[in-house]
């Protein structure tokens, strides 16, 4: 166990509608990352956030956004959802999230967009 | 060309098999060199990580990062079932926010 949670771990909804994923990162860490995994893709970085603050942005959509609450825990809307949309959206932590540090992963939420 | 090109396998070997898995990248400002492991339907859980050029070794596995070839491997000796799980190298650079980047992943199955 990571210590990294991730709600809910499954989610099934249908195209154009938005959802809400939740991550909280383990104790004392103040680095939050998300990532998408599908299996054309691999693993994604999508957005990084410090302390509620949005550090690095990689390969996310539009139609995605982030933020990061003052307790720290994360969340990452998905909007306009896609068929193409379906995939397992992991978020990962860290203490500070510098070069030197590593980063522990979720459990994942496994989205399907119908 | 992609950053990172791994090999997908699958990877099938016997029981205490020494195994070799490998990346290359394109990117010569990558510094920070990472294995993980995932089971299915898990998340990735850190295996190694590595800085620069060099070896390092913790119980069956070794990471070894050539920067000369940009070239990464991972070995497991006396590989057991329990090893058997897709493993991802991922990379970075030297920089505050640098963002990991990640290989696709190579599927390795240990047969008792």
């Amino acid at each position: 166990d990571s210590g990294v949670t991730q709600t809910p771990k499954h989610l099934i909804t249908a195209t154009g509608q938005r959802v809400t994923l939740r991550c909280s990162p383990r104790s004392g860490d103040l680095s939050v990352y998300w990532y998408q995994q599908s299996l054309d893709q691999g693993l994604q970085f999508l957005i990084h956030y410090y302390n509620g603050e949005e550090r690095a942005k990689g390969n996310i959509l539009e139609r995605f956004s982030a933020q990061q609450f003052p307790d720290l825990h994360s969340e990452l809307n998905l909007s306009s959802l896609e068929l193409g949309d379906s995939a397992l959206y992991f978020c990962a932590s860290s203490v500070q999230g510098t070069y030197q540090e590593t980063q522990y992963f979720g459990p994942g939420t496994r989205l399907l967009v119908l | 060309q992609k950053e990172v090109e791994q090999d997908p396998g699958p990877l099938s070997v016997p029981e205490g098999a020494i195994v070799s898995l490998n990346c290359t990248y394109s990117n010569s400002a990558f510094q920070y060199f990472m294995w993980y492991r995932q089971y299915s339907r898990k998340g990735p859980e850190l295996l190694m990580y590595t800085y620069s050029s060099g070896n390092k070794e913790d119980g069956r596995f070794t990471a070894q990062v050539d920067k000369s070839s940009k070239y990464i491997s991972l070995f497991i000796r006396d590989s057991q079932p329990s090893d058997s799980a897709t493993y991802l190298c991922a990379m970075r650079g030297q920089g505050g926010s640098e963002k990991l980047v990640f290989g696709k992943g190579t599927k390795l199955t240990v047969n008792p």
